[in-house]
């Protein structure tokens, strides 16, 4: 079943503490995203990844950085978070710039104290 | 930077009714477009996809492109309660996918 997990589904944090969100996809897609939601702003990208090392900056990556080691996994890394980064946050992934549109993953709820 | 603007912000439509989307985009080099749909608290699913002019239909749902106005919409058929969701529109460069910032439709039974 061609799935994207996403880990935690929600997460409380302090101010100045360093946040991991995870990704997983099951369908070997070369093609990973990190999108960032809040209300009347839609989704916005923060990263993309071709494959393995291979990262580029989306739209907002200002506060964040990525990490990909293997071709199923891509982390979000929040390197002492601001209260501005409360949002929900979303992962995709698809086979290369694709004919497929790109499939999400459930989302993480993060909020920022 | 591409631009994607989606009209109306939100619409109330009755059931049976005809639920037309819209959505522009600023870069002419833009090369595949998408609507998603994502009802509350959920993730985003991918609706249609279209990729030349014209327009595609699956089902209640018709997809139309016209790339010289920068312009593609979503029409819905016969709308349903179930229906009743936030719709993103997208547009596509590269491996880029720029989403607009959704049209929140409510279906009243």
């Amino acid at each position: 079943d061609m799935k994207v997990t996403q880990m935690p589904r929600y997460l409380i944090k302090r101010m100045g503490e360093n946040v991991l969100l995870e990704c997983g996809q099951d369908m070997s897609h070369e093609t990973m995203y990190w999108y960032r939601q809040d209300p009347g702003l839609g989704l916005q990208l923060i990263y993309i990844s071709y494959d393995v090392d291979s990262n580029s900056e989306g739209d907002i990556p200002k506060g964040y950085r990525v990490s990909r080691k293997k071709r199923e996994h891509f982390s979000l890394i929040l390197d002492s978070a601001k209260t501005n980064q409360t949002s929900v946050y979303f992962c995709a992934s698809r086979s290369g710039q694709g004919a497929q549109a790109p499939l999400f993953g459930e989302g993480t709820r993060l909020s920022v104290l | 930077q591409q631009k994607v603007q989606q009209s109306p912000e939100s619409l109330i439509v009755p059931e049976g009714a005809m639920t037309s989307l819209n959505c522009t985009f600023s870069d002419s080099a833009s090369q595949y477009f998408a609507w998603y749909r994502q009802h509350s608290g959920k993730a985003p699913k991918a609706l249609m996809s279209i990729f030349s002019n014209g327009e595609k239909e699956e089902g209640r749902f018709t997809i139309h492109l016209n790339k010289a106005s920068l312009h593609f919409s979503l029409h819905i058929r016969d709308s349903q309660p179930s229906d009743s969701a936030l719709y993103l529109c997208a547009a596509n460069m590269g491996y880029k996918l720029t989403f607009g910032t959704g049209t929140s439709l409510l279906v009243d039974p």
